[in-house]
């Protein structure tokens, strides 16, 4: 099945810094990516959602400035946490929609997530 | 309001057994609904994808049910192993987004 990896699987970073995630759609063009975060216990909450080579779109609520999200090619996004903060301690998930040989194209693969931790 | 809604919230059940996961939604208009299995610190994977003409399929042990007129679906799983034990999520979409149920965490114990 189409595969999706994220790096770092895990970060720790100091309040204040920035970090950031890739997301890489390594068998299939990603037309579409999304961005979602998880606390412990909860489900997943879209952040954002990207096309390739246009600005994301955010969700209500989701600092823009503060989580840069940028998808230059068809197999790459990223996601920066900039000025982390505790709060911002969280499991980041990226999910990829495209083209993908015998798949529906509405299909969509997650990857296996970032665990985010600012102290 | 979510307007997908999970149950139950949490299940144990013992190795071999079966169990039956319910999802209840309002997202219109409708699109596909889809199970995924989470393990813990890892992302979803898919189990199943139906849309609205599907009302059952089947991937192994896991066979997910589908009742469009009433807004439900169902996950059972059949003969459970340890390995089952995750959390599995519901996610229906309308047309261009994806609603997430709050999921349901199982437990399989020996």
């Amino acid at each position: 099945g189409a595969v999706v990896s994220q790096h770092p699987s895990r970060v720790i970073c100091k309040s204040g810094t920035s970090v950031k995630i890739e997301c890489r759609s390594l068998d299939f063009q990603a037309t579409t990516m999304f961005w979602y975060r998880q606390f412990p216990k909860q489900s997943l909450m879209l952040m954002a959602t990207s096309n390739e080579g246009s600005k994301a779109t955010y969700e209500q609520g989701v600092e823009k400035d503060k989580f840069l999200i940028n998808h230059a090619s068809l197999t790459l996004s990223t996601l920066t946490v900039t000025s982390a903060h505790p709060e911002d301690s969280s499991f980041y998930i990226c999910s990829a929609r495209g083209s993908y040989t015998g798949r529906p194209s509405f299909e969509q693969y997650f990857g296996p997530g970032t665990r985010l931790t600012v102290t | 309001k979510n307007q997908v809604e999970q149950s139950p919230q949490s299940l144990i059940i013992l190795e071999g057994k079966n169990c039956t996961l319910q999802c209840n939604y309002t997202v219109s208009p409708f699109s596909n609904l889809r199970w995924y299995k989470q393990d813990t610190g890892r992302g979803p994977v898919s189990l199943t994808i139906m849309t609205f003409s599907e009302n059952t399929k089947s991937n192994g042990r896991y066979t997910a049910t589908l009742d469009a007129d009433t807004k439900q679906s169902s996950l059972h799983i059949t003969a459970s192993q340890l390995s089952d034990s995750a959390s599995y999520i519901c996610v229906v979409s309308g047309w261009g987004d994806m609603r997430f149920g709050a999921g349901t965490r199982l437990t399989v114990k020996p």
